[in-house]
């Protein structure tokens, strides 16, 4: 079974600065997809980002981009010039397809704060 | 990605009864699965429902408690059963599109009293 962890429940950044979030996770499987979502206050799933296993490049959207360690099976988020709208719950999350399963398995969370 | 609507956005129950969420999304989607968010938890899967088929269930959760229908490609449909205080959560659905990402509804806020 796969898990996901997420060892900073809570974070805080001064608006403008950057922050990265942690992302660690255990699978026996080669082929998997990670995903960062976010979850503001009203409670509404965004995905964020999404990074493929086999892609070596890191993923980058905008503002967000991840450093994607799969021999350390480690996936962290970074957001750059930190925005209040980014103040919400991330969630870390894992994918394969393998055994047919088609579960996402999530994190529990680290909620953000972007400070004034 | 896929427009994604449920309904009620949230509801007060009282224990014993039984509450169905809708959820509906504007295109056609082949993989549709449904969450429960717990007071400040993560999220987790409850089962999947496939259009024509009996929904598939995570361990720890049983038809019986939480009967789902699948009558479309663009709607499925949550019963909480006899509910009681413990299935006070979010509800939230979900749809599989484009490489394998999920698409999440606005959830439903369910109060059991």
């Amino acid at each position: 079974a796969q898990t996901v962890t997420q060892s900073q429940p809570e974070m805080s950044v001064q608006e403008a600065e950057t922050v990265t979030l942690s992302c660690t996770y255990d699978t026996s499987e080669s082929n998997y997809y990670l995903f960062w979502y976010k979850q503001p206050p009203s409670r509404q799933m965004i995905l964020v980002i999404r990074q493929e296993a086999y892609k070596q490049q890191n993923a980058t959207e905008n503002r967000f981009s991840v450093n994607f360690q799969k021999a350390a099976k480690s996936f962290s988020l970074k957001i750059s010039d930190s925005q209040l709208g980014d103040t919400a719950m991330y969630f870390c999350a894992f994918y394969s397809t393998g055994a047919g399963s088609y579960q996402l398995t999530f994190g529990k969370g680290t909620k953000l704060s972007v400070i004034p | 990605s896929a427009v994604i609507s449920q309904k009620p956005s949230r509801d007060i129950c009282q224990r014993g009864t039984s509450l169905t969420i809708q959820c509906q999304v504007d295109s056609q989607v082949t993989m549709m699965f449904w969450y429960r968010q717990q007071p400040g938890q993560s999220l987790t899967l409850i089962a999947t429902a496939n259009q024509g088929s009996e929904a598939t269930y995570e361990s720890g959760f049983v038809i019986d408690k939480f009967p789902i229908s699948r009558p479309n490609l663009t709607f499925s449909t949550l019963t909480v059963s006899n509910m009681s205080p413990e299935d006070s959560s979010i509800y939230l659905c979900s749809v599989e599109q484009g490489y394998n990402e999920q698409f999440f509804g606005p959830g439903t806020r369910l109060t059991v009293l």
